[in-house]
């Protein structure tokens, strides 16, 4: 089974600073692997994803993503953290689902508090 | 701008009496979700359905009922609301192609309250 898991549930940084989530990815076979942010009471949006073009994965936002498989790791950073970035971060792996459609399975996201 | 709708944002219910939550598309694409997210925990997938074929969760509870009258629309059905299914409930689009790297694209989700 295909699963991620998400080191840290709460990461504080100073705005200005660099942001690191971290990832790791249990998986079997090559992944398909995926960020999300979350805004309070929205749903989740799309920040990159991994479909083994290219391992580094720029995303919205200044956002970006390193797949690295020695490490089974796809660590998010942003070399300049904004007030704006404060949210919480799912990392999830893209599986085949017991129908015809994929299952997103993710981590337990990691709450970004950005202090000025 | 194409997207994924929900409807209402915010819905209060009484504890067992049914509730109804609505989403709808203009991506046009053949899989929708519906995933549960309680409080400070990842979303859960409840169900899907890739065009008129039902998936169901082993473990989503008989309480949870789904409906796809056509490709734009689908809706959850929660038969006896109990407080424990209050939680954001997440309506999830996708194309439904080949491979683990389907996209799947997100609605604002319902907030439910049950009293």
């Amino acid at each position: 089974a295909q699963s991620v898991t998400q080191l840290g549930s709460h990461v504080s940084v100073s705005e200005g600073a660099l942001v690191l989530l971290r990832c790791n990815y249990s998986s079997s076979v090559p992944p398909y692997l995926f960020w999300y942010v979350q805004y309070p009471n929205q749903g989740l949006q799309l920040l990159l994803k991994y479909t083994s073009a290219a391992t580094l994965v720029k995303g919205i936002n200044g956002f970006e993503a390193e797949f690295k498989k020695s490490e089974t790791s796809f660590h998010l950073t942003k070399p300049s953290a904004h007030m704006s970035d404060a949210a919480e971060y799912f990392c999830a792996v893209g599986t085949l689902s017991s129908g015809s459609a994929r299952q997103l399975t993710f981590g337990s996201g990691t709450q970004l508090t950005v202090l000025p | 701008d194409a997207m994924v709708i929900q409807n209402p944002r915010y819905q209060v219910t009484q504890f067992g009496k049914p509730v109804t939550l609505s989403c709808s598309q203009t991506l046009n694409h053949n899989v929708m979700y519906w995933y549960q997210q309680k409080s400070s925990q990842a979303p859960k997938l409840l169900f899907h359905y890739y065009d008129k074929d039902f998936n169901n969760e082993a473990d989503t509870p008989d309480n949870f009922q789904s409906r796809r009258p056509n490709t734009s629309f689908c809706f959850l059905d929660i038969r006896s609301p109990g407080l424990g299914d209050a939680a954001m409930y997440l309506c999830a689009t996708s194309r439904g192609v080949a491979g683990g790297a389907d996209t799947q694209y997100f609605g604002p989700g319902t907030r439910l309250t049950v009293l």
